[in-house]
């Protein structure tokens, strides 16, 4: 299986500052079909899962524009330009691109 | 918007089987295609397998001896059966859409399923 690694694994922010987590794959996410399928996730507490970006760089409907991501072969990076209060809980990266589709074990971000 | 809801017990017995159901609002399963994910207590989200509305199926190979995925047009609704249930299959169980290829996008609440006796 493709092992995802995130870091940092805990990630305190001050409000208004940005914040960056990576995403490391043990193989490259290139598609047959040429695609990317590195997609990003967040998850609040005691909620399901939010799909923020898809194909390393699409940001889904109704996410803010201070929501990046980026990236290429088997380094990929969320970024978020200034951190809200809301922007708390678990950021989880996902590979599509080879079955079984393999998440990370998950960055908390944390208000300071 | 598409909404998913997931449905079962609870509490299992080891040994047993695991049966939970998706029942799926705001469009039609007819449609996309449709998987099962968990996450064990304090572990990475793991993903179990999907189904397309035609009945193929494509499941994770640590489980698929164990695994079953059925789906019901006329219900709008998907299954997922796992067998011979041990404390190693105690976690929150999601359904969710597959859009596309590589992907999902809209999740159930989630169910949380404990295996004890």
């Amino acid at each position: 299986d493709v092992v995802m690694t995130q870091s940092p694994l805990s990630l305190p922010v001050t409000l208004g500052q940005p914040a960056s987590i990576s995403c490391r794959s043990t193989q490259g996410l290139v598609f047959s079909d040429g695609n990317t399928y590195l997609n990003w996730f967040h998850q609040r507490p005691g909620q399901s899962p939010r799909r923020l970006i898809y194909k390393v760089s699409n940001r889904d409907s109704g996410v803010p524009d201070r929501f990046s991501g980026s990236g290429s072969g088997t380094y990929f990076t969320l970024k978020i330009s200034r951190v809200e209060a809301e922007d708390v809980g678990v950021y989880y990266c996902e590979q599509g691109s080879h079955w079984p589709a393999t998440f990370g074990q998950g960055t908390r971000l944390e208000i300071k | 918007q598409v909404q998913l809801q997931e449905s079962g017990p609870g509490l299992v017995k080891p040994w047993e089987t695991l049966s939970l159901t998706c029942t799926v609002s705001g469009g039609s399963i007819s449609s996309d295609y449709w998987s099962w994910i968990r996450q064990p207590p304090g572990k990475r989200l793991e993903w179990i397998g999907y189904i397309h509305h035609s009945g193929s199926t494509n499941y994770h190979p640590s489980l698929k001896s164990r695994v079953t995925m059925s789906i019901d047009i006329s219900k709008n609704q998907f299954s997922l059966k796992l067998g011979s249930v041990t404390a190693a299959d105690t976690a929150m169980y999601y359904c969710a859409r597959i859009p596309a290829p590589g992907t999902v996008d809209y999740w159930g609440q989630g169910i949380l399923v404990t295996v004890s006796s």
